[in-house]
């Protein structure tokens, strides 16, 4: 198994626009979750999804969005992009739902917004 | 709310030298805590938690309550250990993970 898997690895958008970030879970993982990591800070959690249902959402706009499909994979959608939303997007699928259970981390999206 | 402090950035020390790494936390129902490792090109990973009571590459941590906080010791670091780590928490009660800013631990030879 490649353990997470995350694509893309890079994304250069430009303010206003939208994007797509990708995820798939270790085979046999059911929860997946989503943390916003900007430069010098930890990561910070976004969305959790377990079984197709959001779960759990930290304090991020509407403009953030997701979706976990049959097959476990996930997408995060952000809308209206600023600048501020330049970051390290990491995706992070655990065997249960409960994030107390380990969490495995995929390489990230880089996104830089222009 | 839930909250992690890692007070420090950077911890810098010879091969040998014990390593504290600090971390306190606020969370006011029962938390879960956790130690997170990346090491330089990889992948943030999993250290260790609290609720195992585990040694893991010769680290430890112990929860106090009475001072909420969740340091990561080790008696003799190894230049291996030079990686960057985050103390995270949860609560029993929800899914979100919650981590502190990290601090670069650097062993020098």
């Amino acid at each position: 198994d490649a353990g997470v898997t995350q694509s893309p690895t890079h994304l250069i958008k430009t303010r206003g626009q939208q994007v797509t970030l990708r995820c798939s879970p270790i085979s046999g993982h059911k929860s997946v979750s989503w943390y916003q990591q900007v430069l010098g800070q930890g990561p910070q959690f976004i969305f959790q999804y377990y079984e197709k249902e959001e779960r759990g959402r930290g304090n991020f706009p509407d403009r953030f969005s997701a979706r976990q499909f049959p097959n476990y994979s996930s997408e995060l959608n952000v809308n209206a992009l600023l600048l501020g939303d330049s970051a390290l997007y990491l995706c992070a699928s655990s065997f249960q739902e409960r994030s107390s259970y380990e969490q495995y981390f995929g390489p990230g999206t880089r996104l830089t917004v222009t | 709310a839930q909250r992690v402090t890692q007070p420090e950035k950077l911890l810098s020390v010879f091969k040998g030298a014990p390593v504290e790494l600090k971390c306190n936390y606020s969370y006011s129902g029962s938390p879960e805590l956790f130690w997170y490792v990346q090491y330089s090109r990889q992948r943030l990973q999993l250290l260790l938690r609290h609720i195992s009571r585990e040694s893991i590459k010769g680290f430890t941590a112990d929860l106090n309550k009475g001072e909420t906080s969740f340091h990561l010791k080790k008696p003799f670091a190894q230049e291996e250990d030079s990686a960057m780590y985050y103390c995270a928490l949860s609560g029993l009660d929800n899914s979100k993970l919650t981590f502190g800013k990290g601090i670069t631990l650097s062993v020098r030879p």
